[in-house]
């Protein structure tokens, strides 16, 4: 059974055309989390939440924002896209952001702006 | 800050084979040591952990071992099968939580 679900697993956009990617879980996790990956490089954490609050990573572009509406779903809205955007982007929950605890990743949305 | 470097290029090696992927990282105090795998079509999975110099992780036949003189963490199996066949990710977490990646290899299993 899934446990973290990201939709849609391949979205292509257009060059400045905003586009949402959506990732909910079924686990109860305080924690969600969005990594990008882009073809043959590291994951890159972008930001998390844990419960509400909002942590944005330093060098996370302003053109990538996120929501939150309960605990069971988070969103990734990319308000600009550029063609550097074209990546995989991953979705991850844990219980407690302060423990080395497992991450549970989502299968993913491979984006592609054209 | 901490980073992790995984050994370059896929890896392909023939069913029963042993396999070794390296993995050594910089990191400022103690961190935890991780592999995930990521299956064709899946998401990353925690294969295996280690939180402490020496300690050994170990799952479905793979083993790392922390090894703090050598900051490595290398990731081997004895006798590999084609449903090993994935990407591999080693990562660690250091002092504060986040989870730092290397690139990954791709490992293809022949029969």
């Amino acid at each position: 059974d899934a446990m973290v679900i990201q939709n849609p697993r391949y979205q292509v956009t257009q060059f400045g055309k905003p586009v949402t990617l959506s990732c909910s879980q079924t686990l109860n996790h305080n924690v969600m989390y969005w990594y990008q990956q882009k073809s043959s490089q590291a994951p890159k954490l972008l930001f998390h939440y844990y419960d509400k609050d909002f942590n944005n990573e330093a060098d996370t572009p302003d053109n990538f924002q996120s929501r939150r509406p309960n605990t069971s779903f988070c969103f990734l809205d990319i308000r600009s896209p550029g063609l550097g955007d074209t990546a995989m982007y991953l979705c991850a929950t844990s219980r407690d952001p302060t423990t080395n605890e497992k991450l549970f990743f989502g299968s993913g949305t491979q984006l592609s702006v054209l | 800050g901490n980073s992790v470097t995984q050994m370059e290029g896929p890896v392909t090696l023939s069913e029963e084979a042993f396999l070794t992927i390296n993995c050594t990282y910089t990191a400022t105090g103690y961190p935890s040591l991780f592999w995930y795998v990521q299956y064709p079509g899946e998401g990353l999975q925690l294969l295996l952990k280690a939180t402490k110099a020496d300690d050994k992780g170990s799952n479905k036949g793979f083993e790392a071992t922390y090894r703090k003189e050598t900051t490595s963490f290398h990731l081997e199996k004895g006798s590999v099968q084609v449903s090993d066949s994935a990407v591999y990710f080693c990562a660690l977490a250091g002092g504060n939580n986040r989870l730092a990646f290397g690139k990954g290899n791709q490992v293809v299993v022949i029969p």
